[in-house]
């Protein structure tokens, strides 16, 4: 399966901040990753599919001018949080997407904290 | 609106002790059901994709099985590195590749 890496895997930042997580495909080149949102004991909740070349598409209640996502090449999408507040302090993970019917390939997920 | 319901919501086992785990799907037709185990801080890391009723897949000591309605993951003999949070995925025909997720359960295996 895909190899994926993402950094940071932690950041803590102050309030008002906006903060960039980089998303690769070491060994696959995805036109499709997604971005996924986990709260403690909580399950993932699918925030936006990312695609290259063009829009994401945001889920329903997720606010697009809030977590911009870019996903200019066939190895890299970013997610950037901006002007973060405590309560976007979660675990934000991404996954590229195989061909059809193929498993989600998923990073090791950044622990973002606002203080 | 397609749903995933895992049950129970935690399990906690002694080595060697088996079990089964539930995943229950409501979904509107469905392209692949799938399973993953999520440790601590990590991201999920897939073990098994279903398509259709009746299919079963095995991996040293875990088994998942799928019908209409609901899959199981059956653990065999489990010891403590099984310990993690096991997570059920559907993923619907017709276009979109995402998944949607039942909440886990967290699985202890007790030495």
């Amino acid at each position: 399966g895909a190899v994926v890496s993402q950094h940071p895997s932690r950041v803590i930042c102050k309030s008002g901040t906006s903060v960039k997580i980089e998303c690769r495909s070491l060994d696959f080149q995805a036109t499709t990753m997604f971005w996924y949102r986990q709260f403690p004991k909580q399950s993932l909740m699918l925030m936006a599919t990312s695609n290259e070349g063009s829009k994401a598409t945001y889920e329903q209640g997720v606010e697009k001018d809030k977590f911009l996502i870019n996903h200019a090449s066939l190895t890299l999408s970013t997610l950037t949080v901006t002007s973060a507040h405590p309560e976007d302090s979660s675990f934000y993970i991404c996954s590229v997407a195989g061909e059809y019917n193929q498993p989600q390939h998923f990073g090791d997920g950044t622990r973002l904290s606002i203080l | 609106e397609d749903q995933v319901t895992q049950s129970p919501e935690a399990l906690r086992l002694q080595e060697g002790e088996s079990s089964s785990l539930n995943c229950s799907y409501t979904v509107s037709g469905l392209r692949g059901l799938f399973w993953y185990r999520q440790d601590p801080g990590k991201g999920p890391e897939f073990l098994f994709t279903l398509y259709s009723a009746g299919e079963e897949k095995e991996k040293e000591r875990l088994k998942a099985t799928l019908t209409k309605k609901e899959s199981f993951l059956h653990i065999t003999a489990p010891k403590p590195e099984d310990s993690a949070t096991y997570l059920c995925a559907v993923q619907a025909s017709g276009g979109a590749q995402k998944l949607v997720f039942g909440q886990g359960t967290r699985l202890t295996i007790n030495p």
